[in-house]
This record gives C-alpha cells, sequence and structure tokens, in this order.
C-alpha cells in the first residue's frame, strides 16, 4: 500500500511569491492534516479536514495561507504571498479516524523563503 | 490548549545501554498519547502509542509508560542500537487536536 504522497518535496521561492503543496493521502482515509515543521520543533496543525470539509483552521493564517481538498482526496496548500517566516517542513498526514488513529506522515515539502 | 513539554533536548547513549525521554502535558482532558519517530528527510512515523486507560505498554525493545496523576509519560528504549538515531516527538491528543513536544535527538554511538 503506498503511503502518503506530497509533491513537490522542496522548493525555493523569493519572498512574495506565491506556493503551492500538493497531498495524496492513503487510499480510504477520510481524514488529512496539513502541518508546518520549523526546524528544530515538532509539527503544528495547521489545518484538519473530514473528508472535503475543513473542521479545524484555526492555526491557518488565513490571511495568506488556503487550503482546499476538492472531492475528499488529495489536497492543496497555497501560501500567497510568501513571507521569509515561512520557511519550514509543511507535512501531509492522515488517518481512518480523526481522534486516537494513527496519523500517517508524508515525507514533506521543505520550503526555503529567499 | 494543550502545552506538551519534552527533555532532554539531545541524547546520546552507547550501543547497548538503554535511553528514556520524558514529557509532560498540561491538559486533563488528554487521552491518547502517540510517539513518533523522524528519521532525516523523513515524516514522523509512530513506533509506539498509548490511551489514558493504561498505565504501561511494551513493544520488543520499546515501552511506553503514562501516569495520569502527574501527567507525564516516557518512552523507553532498550538494548539501544545505532538505527535508533533519530529524532524522537511525543504527542498527545486533545479535542481531536494533536499537540507535539519539542523532540529528543537520540544519537546511538559504537
Amino acid at each position: 500500500e503506498a503511503g502518503v504522497v506530497q509533491s513537490p518535496r522542496y522548493k525555493i521561492i523569493e519572498k512574495k511569491q506565491p506556493v503551492a503543496f500538493w497531498c495524496n493521502p492513503i487510499s480510504g482515509h477520510n481524514t488529512l492534516y496539513w502541518y508546518r515543521q520549523n526546524l528544530g520543533q515538532g509539527p503544528e496543525l495547521l489545518i484538519r479536514y473530514e473528508n472535503e470539509e475543513a473542521v479545524d483552521d484555526s492555526q491557518l493564517p488565513k490571511d495568506r495561507f488556503s487550503a482546499e481538498r476538492l472531492k475528499g482526496v488529495d489536497s492543496t496548500l497555497k501560501i500567497q504571498p510568501a513571507e521569509l517566516g515561512d520557511s519550514a517542513v509543511y507535512l501531509c498526514a492522515s488517518s481512518t479516524q480523526w481522534e486516537g488513529y494513527e496519523q500517517f506522515f508524508g515525507p514533506g515539502t521543505r520550503l526555503t523563503v529567499l | 490548549g494543550e502545552n506538551v513539554e519534552q527533555h532532554p533536548s539531545t541524547l546520546s547513549v552507547q550501543e547497548g545501554d538503554s535511553a528514556v525521554i520524558k514529557c509532560t502535558y498540561s491538559d486533563s482532558a488528554s487521552n491518547y498519547f502517540p510517539w513518533y519517530k523522524q528519521e532525516l528527510g523523513k515524516g514522523p512515523q509512530l513506533i509506539i502509542d498509548i490511551r489514558s486507560n493504561v498505565g504501561e505498554k511494551k513493544d520488543q525493545r520499546i515501552a511506553v509508560t503514562l501516569n495520569k496523576t502527574a501527567k507525564h509519560f516516557s518512552l523507553h528504549i532498550t538494548e539501544t542500537q545505532p538505527e535508533d538515531s533519530a529524532v524522537y516527538f511525543c504527542a498527545a491528543i486533545t479535542a481531536s487536536k494533536l499537540t507535539f513536544g519539542t523532540g529528543t535527538r537520540l544519537q546511538v554511538t559504537l
């Protein structure tokens, strides 16, 4: 069974440019998460989807971040415009349920904003 | 919200020795405590978890203990091997949100 797929794996952009990350969860997982992991820190939740509905986006900086999960499968996370402080690893995870069930993480996208 | 503290931030042990990582949490409503291992360039991978109705769980060389009264839980790795070298994160779930600790970099030396 394939794991969580993310692309691109690395992205380098200049500040004020837009960037998008893509995630394909494990087949059958209805819950999808986007996390941000700063260097030397644990992942921090940005948004959680149950199927196509965003049920927890309280930590998503909505002025520049947006996300969508069309048809309840793949998801895209976008930043526009990017700032220097957005440099981090963006992780996607999926699970069959949202509480008390294992979250499977993808390899992440390492974003560098110059 | 939940706050998870993790210690130590770095840990170096010799191969064959044991390693212990400790975490504390703040929200008494937390009921699920997973431990993740993250290798360089990879996403975190679950290695063991424990629920609030259990005090201890063991899986081969890995064990986790939970003290709900004191709000702390620990990861124990016995007979460490070089492939155990990685960053380990504890986490706690409260109201469907997973909060991670700051991580422990474990180095197993030959």
